[in-house]
Formats: C-alpha cells, sequence, structure tokens
C-alpha cells in the first residue's frame, strides 16, 4: 500500500525558500500510473493545488506560483521535493504532497500523507 | 481557471438523515469531477471519482452524480463518521486542478 509522509522546515522566513521533501514507501515512485503532487491548505484559500512532478522530470506547476515553484524527484531515494521561493506570509499553510493518478483527462489525488505545517514569519 | 462553488457551506444534520451536496463548475467539466472527504486533522481522502464512480472502500450509503456544471454529494444515511468536511475537484482540461471551498458537516 503506497503511503506518503512529507518532511522539512516548519518555520521559514519571509522572502526564503521553502523545501519540502515527500517520501514515498510501499511502491516506487518509478510509475507510469502516478503523477507526484503537492497541495496545500491555508485558512483563507482551502485547497491548492501547487504543481505535480512525473518520474521522469517532466513538470506541470499553477500559473499562479508557476514563476516561484520547482518540483524535482530523486529516484534513488524514492522521493520528489518543491521548493516555492520568496515566500511571504500568505505561503503559510499546510502542505500535502500526493499521488496523483492521471487518466487522461481525470485527474484525482490519493493518497496523501498526512500534511505539515509550514509557518512564514521572522 | 475553472471555479467550482460548493453549497451549503456548511449543514447541520442528524445520524440517519439523507443529506445531498451541491458543487457546481462556472464551466461545462464533463464528468472530470472528484468528492474528498476530510476530518479535522487529517489528510483528505478521495471518496468518489469521475463523478460518480465510488472508490474502493468507501460505504455503498455514498453516491455522487452530475455532469457538465452540476454535481452533487449524496449521502443516504449519515453515520457518524461522515461528520467532516468534503470538497469537490475537478480536472477538465488543462490545469490548475481547482478544488471546491468545502462543506462541513456538523452533527444537529
Amino acid at each position: 500500500q503506497l503511503q506518503l509522509q512529507e518532511s522539512g522546515p516548519g518555520l521559514v522566513k519571509p522572502s526564503e525558500t521553502l523545501s519540502l521533501t515527500c517520501t514515498v514507501s510501499g511502491g516506487s515512485i518509478i510509475s507510469s500510473s502516478y503523477y507526484w503532487g503537492w497541495i496545500r491548505q491555508s485558512p483563507g484559500k482551502g485547497l491548492e493545488w501547487i504543481g505535480s512532478v512525473y518520474y521522469g522530470g517532466s513538470t506541470y506547476y499553477n500559473p499562479s506560483l508557476k514563476s516561484r515553484v520547482t518540483m524535482f524527484v530523486d529516484t534513488s531515494k524514492n522521493q520528489f521535493s518543491l521548493k516555492l521561493s520568496s515566500v511571504t506570509a500568505a505561503d503559510t499553510a499546510v502542505y500535502y504532497c500526493a499521488g496523483e493518478t492521471v487518466t487522461t483527462p481525470l485527474v484525482w489525488f490519493d493518497p496523501w500523507g498526512q500534511g505539515t505545517l509550514v509557518t512564514v514569519s521572522s | 481557471d475553472i471555479q467550482m462553488t460548493q453549497s451549503p457551506s456548511s449543514l447541520s444534520a442528524s445520524v440517519g438523515d439523507r443529506v445531498t451536496i451541491t458543487c457546481r463548475a462556472s464551466q461545462s467539466i464533463s464528468t472530470y469531477l472528484n468528492w474528498y472527504q476530510q476530518k479535522p486533522g487529517k489528510a483528505p481522502k478521495l471518496l468518489i471519482s469521475a463523478a460518480s464512480s465510488l472508490q474502493n472502500g468507501v460505504p455503498s450509503r455514498f453516491s455522487g452524480s452530475g455532469s457538465g456544471t452540476d454535481f452533487t454529494l449524496t449521502i443516504s444515511s449519515l453515520q457518524v463518521e461522515d461528520f467532516a468536511t468534503y470538497y469537490c475537484q475537478h480536472s477538465y482540461s488543462i490545469p490548475p486542478y481547482t478544488f471546491g471551498q468545502g462543506t462541513k458537516l456538523e452533527i444537529k
């Protein structure tokens, strides 16, 4: 059974870069069945899809965040990562990683990691 | 971007009630619509994909319907464990994949 677990700093200073990693267990990140996605949840904006990455390296991002987002996969560690630059208080949220099943054009997110709270504050 | 609007935003109901939650898309999305359940402090859980396909292990009291712009999630007989927040999410066309704002289902 596929399981995902987020890790990374819980506190990031304004203007710095938020970095999170998601470790996949119970299966290989090298899978044609999944993209690997990041979704965040804040009280003000609800659930927001940030973007997704394929094990081969292809990515697609939410246009609203695209200029600040980078995602990549480390197949040797069965992990994928998110970097969000120039953060502000508006980026404070619970960040989830998720397996993204793509049966074009239908896309759904399952499973999800437990989520990690990232607070942007000096 | 396609906007997803859920109604109501919150709902009080009793165990055994039949409950319907609505999700409306700002443009037609065919049946590219998924439903999730989220309990406090937990990640969302996929309930239904493609508007009406129940995921493995999800109780049959949950059902989904709709196409185009209007969709519904129905719980036929509420159980205690169903009190949670429910979200819809579309995947029509190109990203971004947007979620509804959520419907919080509370015990009356």
